[in-house]
């Protein structure tokens, strides 16, 4: 089966950078999604990471380690309007998308 | 709007009655997820579909629940007699890639 671990809450200050982590465990795995979601909203897509490495796209960036299982998604300077609850998702070989049980992240002015 | 789309937006049923959600996925895509979401938690996967065809659906799923792609096109979910458990969230994503979601329609079972 599948299962994913994200931390359940993240708090950081306006202006600050904040990294959320996600390892995974999968039958077989092809890519790891990023996701936000605020209150009452659908969750939006940020990035995906089928490879090893950093993908930056604009103040946020992902990385992949597919040998240690985790990747993590990295805010920069960091807004109001991100705080929202972020999800990390997996991708397996028959295309299904299971998703963590999301981090929500708390801004501090 | 060339997004996902999911009719209806909300709806409230009493306990035992049947309820049907529709999505009508961007039109070029050949994915189609429904997922189940509750407050607090990650969207909790139901079942998909490649074209028209199902391709898995989740164990935790009862056999009250149902959906359909009939013709590779929209996509219906039919619970059966609905229970107060089924309160939720029931989210659609499209997919040629990337994952997509609908709105979502919420469910209030009472």
């Amino acid at each position: 089966g599948q299962s994913l671990e994200q931390p359940s809450e993240v708090t950081a200050v306006e202006g600050a950078i904040v990294q959320i982590n996600c390892t995974y465990q999968t039958s077989g795995f092809y890519g790891l999604s990023w996701y936000q979601q605020h209150d009452g909203g659908a969750p939006t897509f940020l990035s995906y990471n089928a490879l090893d490495g950093l993908e930056e796209t604009g103040r946020f960036s992902s990385f992949l380690s597919r040998s240690d299982s985790y990747g993590y998604l990295l805010l920069q300077e960091l807004q109001m309007k991100d705080s929202a609850s972020y999800f990390c998702a997996v991708r397996d070989r028959d295309d299904k998308i299971i998703f963590g049980k999301g981090t929500r992240l708390h801004i501090l002015p | 709007d060339t997004g996902v789309s999911q009719d209806p937006r909300h709806k409230i049923t009493k306990r035992g009655q049947n309820v049907t959600f529709r999505c009508d996925p961007i039109s070029e895509h050949n994915r189609l997820y429904w997922y189940r979401q509750t407050l607090g938690q990650g969207p909790e996967f139901l079942t998909y579909f490649q074209n028209e065809a199902q391709l898995e659906k989740s164990r935790l799923l009862s056999d009250r629940f149902s959906a359909e792609r009939p013709k590779g096109s929209f996509s219906t979910l039919e619970i059966q007699r609905t229970e107060q458990g089924d309160s939720a969230m029931y989210l659609c994503a499209s997919s040629r890639g990337r994952a997509f979601f609908g709105q979502g329609t919420r469910l209030t079972v009472v």
